[in-house]
């Protein structure tokens, strides 16, 4: 089976415009998570789809946003970036929601 | 709320030498799953063992093993025969049915050669 794809893999943007991620999940998970990695704060949770339903949220404000199509891959959309935005974005996929998850390469967010 | 921490951000080992990272946790619940990952420099993070809190019996994979201890709610990895493939960042998770999966902020293991 195909891994978790990410695209793109890497992005520049600068503050104020927005940006939209994709991943691509593993044949047969339902399950996409988001998160946000950064030197300093870590790995955080964005969001979780599971079968085009948000079922897990974190705290992030409202510019995050997220969606699964019905073929289970996701995108996350990030309006207004600020400079700190600038992160690494992991999308991983499940079977479902709770079990191991399976990373993607990551998309490299760059905001100037 | 559940809670993981990793308490140690960083670590180093000799090669071929054993290394424990420690991992705690915080939960009420009984029925869970813990989880090891690693993500070396660069690279996909993976999953390196997997322990389903009922059963009493810690997990192996080849050089990783865990200690679970689940009254004391800790989770530790054990890496024998230490490698320079190893130096990775490795995260601890907690997973709960079906709420989102929880994870440390990671220990930084180096391997010197």
């Amino acid at each position: 089976k195909a891994g978790v794809t990410q695209t793109p893999r890497y992005l520049i943007k600068t503050r104020g415009q927005q940006v939209t991620l994709s991943c691509s999940p593993i044949s047969g998970h339902r399950s996409v998570s988001w998160y946000q990695q950064t030197p300093g704060q870590g790995l955080q949770f964005l969001f979780e789809y599971f079968s085009e339903t948000q079922r897990n949220k974190g705290n992030f404000p409202g510019r995050f946003s997220g969606r699964q199509f019905s073929n289970s891959r996701s995108e996350m959309n990030v309006s207004t970036l600020e400079l700190g935005d600038s992160a690494l974005y992991l999308c991983a996929s499940s079977p479902r929601t709770g079990n191991e998850q399976f990373f993607g390469p990551g998309t490299r967010l760059t905001v100037l | 709320a559940q809670t993981v921490t990793q308490s140690q951000p960083e670590m180093s080992v000799q090669e071929a030498e054993t290394v424990t990272l420690s991992c705690t946790y915080d939960t009420s619940e009984s029925d869970y799953y813990l989880f090891w990952y690693k993500q070396p420099p660069s690279r996909q993070m993976i999953l390196v063992i997997r322990q389903e809190a009922y059963k009493q019996q810690n997990a192996t994979e080849n050089r990783f093993s865990v200690n679970f201890q689940k009254a004391a709610k800790s989770f530790s990895l054990k890496i024998s025969d230490s490698q320079l493939g190893d130096a990775a960042m490795y995260f601890c998770a907690y997973a709960y049915r079906d709420d989102k999966i929880i994870f440390g902020k990671g220990t930084r293991l180096h391997i010197l050669p």
